[in-house]
């Protein structure tokens, strides 16, 4: 079993719909959860972080955590063309400096 | 602000020849962080430092090497370049390790 598993897509969404991407860990002890886009050729770059159970909102995006069923997932509302990306969810603990990483779902938005 | 920065931003190798990946951040974090992403893949930590003088392995650490003298650098050395380091490599530095990470723009490494 991976430690952070993603489908890999990819996911296609019409401009302006909610597309919502998912990611499950496996170390129950996680305790800082990252949501990370990466456009193709280019580095990683911090969209949400969440630590505790609930929903997070900023702008158009949605962090929801559930530890008790260790889920972390990402929704973007009115999807733009310019949100087509891979997005990767990361876990960590906050006593362990390994940050582990999935290996990404590839978002699809068509105009 | 710079941020992290990697030099080069490409390079192609002959295998067992050896050469340095540099990083530099100008954040002032302790914390700073080697990985390497395979195509279709995700980041796999190769080493990282929590300060100047300390460094640890990471889940892929085989066939590397860092050194961490100052905060602000974080040189990673391949020693006996091989085919199976072919690779886009990253490197990142957060404030502490349950933080989140600032990455470089990255190096793609060419083996052959």
């Amino acid at each position: 079993q991976k430690e952070v598993e993603q489908n890999s897509g990819p996911l296609s969404v019409p401009e302006g719909a909610i597309a919502s991407l998912n990611c499950t860990y496996s170390d129950r002890g996680s305790q800082s959860f990252f949501w990370y886009r990466q456009y193709s050729g280019k580095s990683p770059e911090l969209i949400m972080s969440i630590y505790s159970n609930g929903d997070k909102e900023d702008g158009r995006f949605t962090a929801q955590l559930n530890k008790a069923s260790q889920y972390v997932s990402l929704l973007i509302r009115d999807s733009q063309p310019s949100d087509s990306a891979t997005y990767l969810c990361a876990v960590t603990r906050l006593d362990n400096n390994d940050m582990r990483f999935g290996a990404g779902t590839r978002l699809t938005v068509k105009p | 602000n710079a941020g992290v920065t990697q030099t080069p931003k490409f390079r192609i190798l002959k295998i067992g020849q050896s050469m340095t990946l540099q990083c530099t951040q100008d954040m002032n974090h302790n914390y700073m962080y080697w990985y390497r992403q395979d195509p279709g893949m995700g980041l796999k930590l190769i080493y990282y430092s929590v300060g100047a003088g300390i460094t640890d392995k990471g889940e892929v650490p085989n066939g590397y090497n860092v050194s961490r003298s100052t905060t602000e650098d974080f040189p990673l050395r391949l020693e006996l370049a091989a085919p199976s380091q072919t690779s886009v490599y990253f490197c990142a530095s957060s404030w502490t390790g349950g933080e989140p990470q600032h990455f470089g723009d990255g190096t793609r490494l060419s083996i052959l």
